[in-house]
């Protein structure tokens, strides 16, 4: 079963501007990260921001996580056609296997 | 290229048939993952290894379905008797429990995936 939501489902937005995801997942997180999967192809990591974070950052991207909410934010700024994807958001349980429990994904559409 | 291989690619098979497929993760990687991926949805946990032992098998893995590890190393996944529910993205991922920097414990890196087809 899938713990995480995102939302919205898909994303159609100019190139330039920015892109917000969010994710909302059920039980208590080691961990949360972030995957960019182009149309058919295996997942690309972005982000981990762990349970004692509260924002984090790489590059263009920012994730922020409020445990109390069980739930994160990815933001994509000064969007480009290249983000052109699907992103993931992916809680691990707390036990020891760190397995990831995957949401269904935000379709994210950059317009050049 | 996140450095963990998966074989084959594409997989056409018609119903009833068995399959391999064959993940090549990190090296220095001891954790080693199994997902399987319908269209329009994230991936779902199948199985992981830490080293050569499965340690956990989710209950989507039905008994038509077995993993190996056999020297900590590589991985295979078959499917007998392949039934066209099984059509899907079977993905690998791998991690080092314990590991620090870039392959840092957690974080896992996948591989692009072996796409089945059941006619």
């Amino acid at each position: 079963s899938q713990q995480g939501e995102e939302d919205p489902q898909a994303l159609s937005i100019q190139e330039g501007e920015n892109a917000t995801m969010n994710c909302s997942y059920k039980t208590s997180i080691n961990n949360l990260q972030w995957y960019r999967q182009n149309s058919g192809r295996g997942l690309v990591h972005l982000i981990l921001i762990r349970s004692n974070e509260r924002e984090k950052h790489s590059g263009r991207l920012r994730v922020t996580l409020d445990t109390s909410k069980k739930s994160s934010s990815l933001l994509i700024t000064a969007s480009r056609a290249a983000d052109t994807a699907s992103y993931f958001c992916a809680t691990d349980v707390r036990d020891s296997s760190y397995k990831l429990i995957f949401g269904s994904g935000t379709r994210l559409l950059v317009r050049p | 290229d996140t450095g963990v291989s998966q074989d084959p690619r594409h997989k056409i098979t018609k119903r009833g048939q068995n399959v391999t497929f064959r993940c090549d993760p990190i090296s220095e990687h001891n954790r080693l993952y199994w997902y399987r991926q319908t269209l329009g949805q994230g991936p779902e946990f199948l199985t992981y290894f830490q080293n050569e032992a499965q340690l956990e098998k989710s209950r989507l893995l039905s008994d038509r379905f077995s993993a190996e590890r056999p020297k900590g190393s590589f991985s295979t996944l078959e499917i007998q008797r392949t039934e066209q529910g099984d059509s899907a993205m079977y993905l690998c991922a791998s991690s080092l429990a314990g590991g620090r920097g870039r392959f840092r414990t957690d974080t896992q890196y996948f591989g692009p995936g072996t796409r089945l087809t059941v006619l």
